[in-house]
């Protein structure tokens, strides 16, 4: 079965510094997704990715954060100068649609740990 | 958003049927019912989503009341690796040309007893 795929699994950053976060979603794919879950708490939305443009972000999403899709295969979220509060399970998501009939598949996650 | 409400916990016994009821009772006409799962340390996973009438997959069946108010999700025979938090959102069909976004509650944290 077709799968997202997360690199790393785990990384761990020193506060003010930049991280990349990167994905590899199902190929055929289009619509590309962000979002974090902080320990113990609700997976929350970052932002959405269509046709190289950012679709929709949410206020977590400042202007420390950035997604790209440097070629044809990967999607990047970077933050540029981490904080603690950064800390969290980063999933990416893909789906191949941007109608609610069709589901989302999720990666398995980057955990980020800001120190 | 429409707004879902699931019960914080439930526990089931390995190879037992288990229901999973969510209400969602200000859900509009063109709403569909969305489920995922999330395995401890993994990302969230897509189970089922129906629109009106029931569906069923290779994973769980989705049973949608007759008003739409309410519906259950239905895991057949438990198993050990079905314990997650169950999660029931509600997408509007259309998004209005926008990418649709998932809003995660808390969801129904499952139990599965050997």
């Amino acid at each position: 079965e077709p799968e997202v795929t997360q690199t790393p699994s785990h990384q761990v950053t020193q506060m003010g510094q930049e991280v990349i976060l990167r994905c590899v979603p199902i190929s055929n794919h289009l619509y590309f997704y962000w979002y974090r879950q902080i320990l113990g708490q609700k997976v929350e939305f970052l932002v959405s990715f269509y046709n190289n443009e950012i679709s929709e972000k949410s206020e977590i999403f400042d202007d420390q954060f950035s997604v790209e899709r440097p070629d044809g295969s990967n999607f990047t979220l970077k933050i540029r100068s981490t904080k603690l509060e950064d800390s969290a399970m980063y999933f990416c998501a893909s789906s191949e649609s941007s109608r609610a009939n069709y589901g989302y598949t999720f990666g398995s996650g980057t955990r980020l740990t800001v120190v | 958003d429409a707004k879902t409400t699931q019960p914080n916990s439930m526990e089931s016994n390995e190879e037992e049927p288990v229901h999973l009821p969510c209400n969602h009772s200000t859900i509009s006409g063109t709403d569909y019912i969305h489920w995922y799962r999330q395995l401890p340390s993994q990302g969230p996973e897509y189970v089922i989503h129906g629109l009106t009438s029931n569906v069923n997959n290779r994973m769980a069946s989705l049973a949608i009341a007759e008003d739409r108010k309410s519906s259950t999700l239905i895991l057949h025979r438990a198993t050990l690796r079905d314990a997650a938090v169950y999660y029931c959102i509600l997408l509007p069909h259309w998004s209005g040309g926008s990418n649709y976004k998932l809003t995660f509650g808390k969801g129904t944290l499952l139990t599965v007893n050997p």
